[in-house]
């Protein structure tokens, strides 16, 4: 997880709060994303950035946003926490035709 | 829409017995293809990268081998160490998208 630093790595939320999960990176690569994954449907893209400025929708956006100000930092904001959002998120950089790097991932509980 | 997806979902094998696993993908443009392993409540830790057919990477007991459908990743004479969630993921298109399958749960008994 060298180069990605995503926090915090556990939360609990309630039913209807607010919250942002951090990500950033020192590896200068302008692809960031952000991935949830759950048990039997693997990982699902959420949103993702390739620069600063620009951001697009992935599979399952909703009830999420995001923001891409500079290189370095990509955060996931969720409006109004659901207990169907419960999940591992993890942040994800990489250049166009190199591996992925992943943070070390936030279990998050909405109950 | 670019689509991967893995086979079995589970695989359980006795140690020294070797394998393969199967992953399938459509993408167009494909920029490259990922293999990554993830054990229990850990993030995905990256294994390889190919880029076009015909192409092998090796990796002391895994051995991964890329065609234009379809890409496997061998596994000869495994150990119970082994046993992870074995991940494939394509990169595709202008927008480097990666899409994953759902990964491949291997179990190696001793």
């Amino acid at each position: 997880n060298a180069g990605v630093t995503q926090t915090p790595k556990f939360q609990v939320l309630k039913t209807g709060q607010s919250m942002t999960l951090q990500c950033a990176q020192d590896m200068n690569h302008e692809y960031m994303s952000w991935y949830r994954q759950d048990p039997g449907m693997g990982l699902r893209l959420i949103h993702y950035s390739v620069g600063a400025g620009i951001t697009d929708q992935g599979e399952v956006p909703n009830g999420y946003n995001v923001s891409r100000s500079t290189t370095e930092d990509f955060p996931l904001r969720l409006l109004s926490a659901a207990p169907s959002q419960t999940s591992v998120y993890f942040c994800v950089i990489g250049a166009a035709n190199t591996e992925a790097f992943f943070g070390q991932g936030t279990r998050l509980t909405v109950v | 829409e670019d689509q991967v997806t893995q086979s079995p979902e589970a695989l359980r094998l006795q140690e020294g017995e070797s394998s393969s696993l199967n992953c399938s993908y459509t993408v167009s443009g494909l920029r490259g293809l990922f293999w990554y392993r993830q054990d229990p409540g850990k993030g995905p830790e990256f294994l390889f990268t190919l880029y076009s057919a015909g192409e092998e990477k090796e990796k002391e007991r895994l051995k991964a081998t890329l065609t234009k459908k379809e890409s496997f990743l061998h596994i000869t004479a495994p150990k119970p160490e082994d046993s992870a969630t074995y991940l494939c993921a394509v990169r595709g298109g202008a927008n480097s998208k990666l899409t994953f399958g759902k990964g491949i749960t291997l179990s190696v008994r001793p």
